[in-house]
């Protein structure tokens, strides 16, 4: 099981960005995917998550601005981000994990920098 | 909205137990799940369903789970144990993590 994220970079407030997590060795439609951010010398923050049924949740805070999604022919869980905020400015951590084997597999995450 | 409290920091002499406590309402009817995290490295999985560990995860590590808390049990510290622990549960379709506690071993 491999999960690679690409997309971050430095981005102006106000601005969009979408992150990408390319996964191997297992498919993201069978499984519950999640996005996580940690901005720096902060702990760790749940983002949002995708159920292999595709529904989805946000933390509150990224409601109406961020939105889950995955491409099965390409085995890929994305996140688009809109109206970013200088507070966003974090690494995002793709991951797989559930209730039941909590979260098993994280990717190496990609840092996200808003500012002007 | 549901929260998790867990101390800022620990510290345990080199060869002790450590104990790291995640405190939240009637905690002890969720899964709890422990996360390792080294500076500049993703989380690692170290128990899961309050008391499992993952493969790989030595026998040293160990969970428990009763009333208002979790508790996350590191026997025989090493200096690579030095690290941020965090606890985290599902509540209602989302994901919580605990602020985070910072291990030293002296």
């Amino acid at each position: 099981v491999q999960l690679v994220e690409t997309g971050g970079g430095l981005i102006q407030p106000g601005g969009s960005l979408r992150l990408s997590c390319a996964a191997s060795g297992f498919t993201v439609s069978s499984d519950y995917m999640s996005w996580v951010r940690q901005a720096p010398g902060k702990g760790l923050e749940w983002v949002s998550i995708i159920y292999s049924d595709g529904s989805t949740s946000y933390a509150d805070s990224m409601k109406g601005r961020f939105t889950i999604s995955r491409d099965i022919s390409r085995n890929t869980l994305y996140l688009q981000m809109s109206s970013l905020r200088a507070e966003d400015t974090a690494v995002y951590y793709c991951a797989r994990g559930d209730d039941g084997r909590g979260i098993d597999y994280w990717g190496q995450g990609t840092l996200v920098t808003v500012s002007s | 909205s549901y929260e998790l409290t867990q101390p800022l920091s620990v510290s345990v002499a080199l060869g002790q137990t450590a104990r790291i406590t995640c405190g939240g309402n009637n905690i002890g009817s969720k899964n709890v799940h422990w996360y390792q995290q080294k500076p500049g490295q993703a989380p690692v999985l170290v128990i899961y369903r309050d008391s499992n560990r993952p493969s790989g995860i030595p026998e040293r590590f160990s969970g428990s789970n009763s009333g208002n808390t979790a508790t996350l049990t590191i026997s025989r510290a090493q200096a690579g144990d030095e690290a941020d622990y965090y606890c985290q549960v599902w509540d209602s379709s989302t994901v919580l993590f605990g602020g985070g506690t910072k291990l030293t071993v002296l």
